[in-house]
């Protein structure tokens, strides 16, 4: 199936540090992708939807300008956490979908996760 | 609107036994329906699905049916393994937009 990457799968960083978080698709073009943030015991909250080429659609009460995302290329989408401070430490998760597999629309290939911890 | 409510865990069963793990949904119009399995440290692995009402998802001896009359989409396999325990995630995809709504995942541990 369709491989998504991530990179770094852990960051620890300082409170007001920005950090940036790599989401790629390895062997599919991805013209959507998907950012998901998971609490602990939690299920995932869709933050954003990731458009190549376009700005991102933010979900209600997520803050754009605290979690910058661009998707530069159709292999590629970045979140940036600006100005991270301990309350963002989570997991974020990233998916994309691969719109030339048969039923492609309709399933989401995720990545392994980046584990941020903001001290 | 719509959501994913999955029994809570941890569940805990000794290897051949019987799994069952419980999910319902709410849903506008007709939603497609998956079953994703997270193993530690990795990210989330489809698992099974299923697009419309009686249709039954199967994959590695997993098993789900859509039934639309009780709006459910329980996780069943008859004889697990070790090598199953991981957080299983329902989840529904709304027949309009991309969205994704995961229930919060039920943790299994199989021991020998």
């Amino acid at each position: 199936g369709a491989v998504v990457s991530q990179h770094p799968s852990r960051v620890i960083c300082k409170s007001g540090t920005s950090v940036k978080i790599e989401c790629r698709s390895l062997d599919f073009q991805a013209t959507t992708m998907f950012w998901y943030r998971q609490f602990p015991k939690q299920s995932l909250m869709l933050m954003a939807t990731s458009n190549e080429g376009s700005k991102a659609t933010y979900e209600q009460g997520v803050e754009k300008d605290k979690f910058l995302i661009n998707h530069a290329s159709l292999t590629l989408s970045t979140l940036t956490v600006t100005s991270a401070h301990p309350e963002d430490s989570s997991f974020y998760i990233c998916s994309a979908r691969d719109p030339g597999l048969a039923g492609g629309d309709n399933e989401q290939f995720f990545g392994p996760g980046t584990r941020l911890t903001v001290l | 609107g719509n959501s994913v409510t999955q029994m809570e865990g941890p569940v805990t069963l000794s290897e051949e036994a019987f799994l069952t793990i419980n999910c319902t949904y709410t849903a506008t119009g007709y939603p497609s329906l998956f079953w994703y399995v997270q193993y530690p440290g990795e990210g989330l692995q489809l698992l099974l699905k299923a697009t419309k009402a009686d249709d039954k998802g199967s994959n590695k001896g997993f098993e789900a049916t859509y039934r639309k009359e009780t709006t459910s989409f329980h996780l069943e396999k008859g004889s697990v393994q070790v090598s199953d325990s991981a957080v299983y995630f329902c989840a529904l995809r709304a027949n309009t937009g991309n969205q994704f709504y995961f229930g919060t995942g039920t943790s299994l541990t199989v021991i020998p």
